[in-house]
């Protein structure tokens, strides 16, 4: 019952933008959108978060469609270690449960 | 400041028996959450407990339980094991200054439950 959508898998070449999107179209408004990434089944990691504004930080760039129904993840230069399952999920803080979809399997290709 | 702590990091069971998970959160975390993580598959959410409280539970048996302590510790129970149980057990904690607003969970490195 993940309120995202996600393509499962994506490649990128090494040094190239990897453009990871996402589709939550039933979100509400005061859902953020957050990214985690998991490593070959480490715990999830924390990448960045943002509620309607663009967001940046020092591992990527989070641009959210102004009517708040898709956004993408972009890492700006894809290396061998980015490659991961991605996750986006909505969080508003509230009492509902935080669920993550399977997430999109990103290579990152030499 | 150490992060989430897991324990057992692996357990073997066998079916019928009863599998405990225990988790530490980081200093200051007062929510703690719960998901199982079969092989190949997606997070899947189990229990979320925050003060003390269980606030929301996913769509599993009530074989599936837990607890949080006052020290915010959470231990969770699976009871009756059996074959598909097997999986990696995360747990994730946050701190919930206010109701609303952002929320980063802050995972830890799982915990792998065997069951034959």
């Amino acid at each position: 019952d993940a309120k995202t959508t996600q393509p499962p898998s994506m490649d990128c070449a090494e040094g190239r933008a990897a453009n990871l999107p996402c589709n939550h179209s039933t979100i509400s408004g005061n859902e953020y959108v957050y990214w985690y990434r998991q490593i070959h089944s480490q715990g999830p990691q924390y990448i960045i978060h943002g509620l309607k504004n663009n967001e940046t930080n020092e591992m990527a760039s989070l641009i959210i469609t102004e009517d708040r129904k898709s956004s993408t993840l972009i890492l700006p230069h894809a290396t061998l270690r980015d490659t991961a399952v991605y996750y986006c999920t909505l969080n508003s803080g509230g009492y509902q449960k935080v669920t993550f979809g399977i997430g999109t399997k990103l290579q990152v290709i030499p | 400041e150490a992060g989430v702590t897991q324990s057992p990091t692996h357990l073997i069971k066998t079916r019928g028996q009863q599998a405990t998970l225990r988790c530490s959160p980081i200093s200051g975390h007062t929510s703690v959450y719960w998901y199982q993580q079969a092989l190949g598959l997606g997070l899947q959410f189990l229990l979320w407990y925050d003060e003390g409280e269980e606030r929301n539970r996913g769509n599993f048996p009530p074989r599936f339980s837990g607890r949080q302590f006052p020290n915010y510790s959470s231990e969770l129970n699976v009871n009756a094991l059996e074959l598909e149980d097997s999986a990696l057990y995360l747990c994730a904690s946050s701190y919930r200054g206010k109701l609303s607003g952002a929320n980063v969970l802050t995972f830890g490195a799982g915990s792998r439950l065997t069951v034959l």
